[in-house]
């Protein structure tokens, strides 16, 4: 069963520190998307790649966030420094997107992120 | 521009009887719409979608939405909710005009079943 993973879990990490979050696409998925999920702005559109290059990262706090998708199996995002008000359900998806295309994007279980 | 909204942060059904979660949207060119449901603690699970074709569309767990042009919604149905049904229901709209364009999603609508 195909399916979109990513790692860790769950993260507590002190305010300072740097988190990085993986993710690892279904094979054969050309585009990879990292929204950001909380209480307050719900669903965000943080970054998004086809075929490995970074199309729109408009979204992302561009200081202390980073996106990079290194192999076509790994997509990485990266905070440094954390901050407090960065405590939030990142989620990686995936879907085969060409052009104008409707094809569904699936998603991971989520990173639960909590910055003390 | 893309947008999508949600107008009901909640909605109640008794166990048994009809649910309708609503949904309108607005892009530039041709929409693609798209259901999401969230269980607790889980990821975003696909529902359905509309691209083109037939309006009504069905989708998993006997749920289905009507596309609707001219008021610009597509309302999330389904004829008898179950207490399983219980989530967090997200509409999600792309612009089927603009190539680049992620998934614009709305606020999510809680749905309660009650037994």
């Amino acid at each position: 069963d195909a399916r979109v993973t990513q790692t860790p879990r769950h993260k507590v990490t002190e305010m300072g520190q740097e988190v990085t979050m993986r993710c690892q696409p279904i094979l054969g998925h050309n585009t990879v998307f990292w929204y950001r999920q909380t209480m307050m702005q719900g669903l965000e559109l943080l970054a998004y790649f086809r075929n490995r290059a970074p199309l729109d990262d408009s979204g992302m706090p561009k200081d202390r966030f980073s996106a990079e998708m290194p192999d076509a199996t790994l997509a990485t995002l990266k905070i440094q420094p954390s901050e407090p008000r960065d405590s939030a359900v990142y989620f990686c998806a995936s879907g085969l997107v060409h052009g104008a295309s409707g094809n569904t994007i699936y998603f991971g279980e989520g990173s639960w992120l909590t910055v003390v | 521009a893309q947008s999508v909204a949600q107008p009901e942060d909640q909605v109640n059904v008794a166990e048994g009887n009809p649910l309708t979660v609503k949904c309108t949207y607005s892009v530039s060119g041709n929409p693609y719409l798209f259901w999401y449901v969230q269980y607790p603690n889980r990821g975003l699970q696909f529902l359905l979608k509309y691209i083109t074709g037939d309006n009504l569309v069905k989708g998993s767990y006997g749920f289905e939405a009507e596309f609707n042009k001219s008021q610009t919604s597509f309302h999330l149905k389904k004829p008898s909710a179950l207490v399983s049904d219980s989530a967090l229901y997200f509409c999600a709209v792309r612009d089927g005009s603009a190539g680049r364009r992620a998934l614009t999603f709305g606020s999510g609508t809680r749905l309660q079943v009650q037994p």
